[in-house]
């Protein structure tokens, strides 16, 4: 049973960098199937692309963040990991990390989500 | 403002059939057949719910059924149930730069 699991502080101050990490367990990040990444929801609003990549490296991100948003992945840990620089209070949401079918482009498997608060 | 069009919310007693409407562009629903839909229950992760348009994950019961007619897509349950109070988000693929958008999200009520 794949799960993955976010973890990461649940305070940033403003102008930081926000990062989180995923954890991966029950299956490998090291396949060609599919792809990792990260949304975010808002509190009381709805949800967000922030990015996924490949177990190689490759990466895609949603347009309005990619100036802020990294994405990287370390297969040894089977862990892949988000950075979110300059945050501002808007940034304040629930941060999912979920696996995306690479060939039917739906995300079937995600975390239990953690909330991150900007705030000084 | 989300890429997708969803009505805020949609109910129907126990046992209906109500259908929640997703509205895209020729750029994302109406190019790709990826248009996948997900339940959210308070305080929980979403949910897979129909993936390709139309195809259940195992699991997911037959009440959920979904379909897509040029730019918009829908998702309609069956038989109505209690549980199936929750808020439905509605993702299409919109290109290689663009792997997923999503709707503003509509709360399904059961009365």
């Amino acid at each position: 049973q794949l799960q993955l699991q976010e973890s990461g502080p649940g305070l940033v101050k403003p102008s930081e960098t926000l990062s989180l990490t995923c954890t991966v367990s029950g299956g490998s990040i090291s396949t060609t199937l599919y792809y990792w990444g990260w949304i975010r929801q808002p509190p009381g609003k709805g949800l967000e692309w922030i990015g996924s990549m490949y177990y190689s490296g490759s990466t895609f991100f949603n347009p309005s963040l990619k100036s802020r948003v990294t994405i990287s992945v370390d297969t040894s840990k089977n862990q892949f990991s988000l950075k979110l620089s300059s945050v501002t209070a808007a940034d304040t949401a629930m941060f999912y990390c979920a696996r995306l079918d690479s060939s039917g482009l739906h995300f079937d498997c995600w975390g239990q989500g953690t909330l991150v608060t900007v705030s000084s | 403002q989300s890429v997708l069009t969803q009505p805020p919310s949609a109910s129907g007693s126990p046992g209906q059939s109500v259908t929640i409407s997703c509205t895209g562009t020729s750029s994302d629903v109406g190019d790709y057949n990826y248009v996948s839909w997900y339940q959210q229950h308070p305080g929980k992760a979403p949910k897979l719910m129909i993936y390709e348009v139309s195809k259940r994950p195992s699991g997911v019961p037959d009440r959920f059924s979904g379909s897509k007619s040029g730019n918009t897509a829908s998702l309609t349950v069956s038989g109505l149930q209690a549980e199936d109070e929750a808020d439905y988000y509605c993702s299409s693929y919109a290109g290689s730069n663009n792997l997923a958008v999503f709707g503003g999200g509509t709360k399904l009520t059961v009365l």
